[in-house]
């Protein structure tokens, strides 16, 4: 079984861009979630999606946005990009249920460079 | 909301050495407690993973225990091999009201480092 794949890999925006970052989950996972890895704050859990529907939400500002389709695809989107934004962007897909725990399988990431 | 302490940030251990990362969390209704390795410029990989309802879980050479009135949980790695070095990071969440569970809250990470 494919695993999660994130496109694209690497990203450099100018401060003020917007981007668009795309995740496509492991066959038969439902709920997506996003995070910002950086070497100070670690892994920030940005939201999470579930058929279409933002289940959770982390502490980012509304600069930062998500969605997801309902082939389970999930992209997350970035406006007005500050130099703070530069991080590694993990998704994490799982075959989320009621009597499932949270078992989350991350993607290779999409390391984005602002300057 | 919660929050998981992480020690110590990084580890240097000794090839066949063991190694022990220790986590705290604050959330008392927290009941799932997995690991992910995440080796340098790779993705973070889930190896192992605890629930609330029992005290130690292993998996050959690595091994997991959960205190749960300490509100703390463990990684023992064993014979430890340089495969190992890499970043280690812990994470915790509850179970969600209606489905499933909440987000995963992680811990800072440790970086382990076995000296051949």
């Amino acid at each position: 079984k494919a695993g999660v794949t994130q496109t694209p890999r690497y990203l450099i925006k100018t401060r003020g861009q917007q981007v668009t970052l795309s995740c496509s989950p492991i066959s038969g996972h439902r709920s997506v979630s996003w995070y910002q890895q950086t070497p100070g704050q670690g892994l920030q859990f940005l939201f999470e999606y579930f058929s279409e529907t933002q289940r959770n939400k982390g502490n980012f500002p509304g600069r930062f946005s998500g969605r997801q389709f309902s082939n389970s695809r999930s992209e997350m989107n970035v406006s007005t990009l500050e130099l703070g934004d530069s991080a590694l962007y993990l998704c994490a897909s799982s075959r989320l249920s009621p009597t499932t725990y949270y078992e989350q399988y991350f993607g290779p990431g999409t390391r984005l460079t602002v300057t | 909301g919660e929050n998981v302490e992480q020690h110590p940030s990084t580890l240097s251990v000794q090839e066949g050495d063991s190694a022990v990362i220790k986590c705290t969390y604050s959330d008392s209704a927290s009941n799932y407690f997995p690991w992910y390795k995440q080796e340098l410029g790779k993705r973070p990989q889930l190896i192992i993973d605890i629930r609330s309802n029992v005290g130690e879980k292993k998996d050959q050479r690595i091994a997991v225990t959960l205190n749960k009135t300490a509100k703390h949980f463990s990684l023992h790695i064993t014979e430890t091999q340089p495969e190992d070095s890499a970043v280690y990071f812990c994470a915790a969440s509850r179970k969600g009201s209606n489905f499933g569970n909440e987000k995963l809250t992680f811990g800072t990470g440790t970086r382990l480092t076995i000296i051949p």
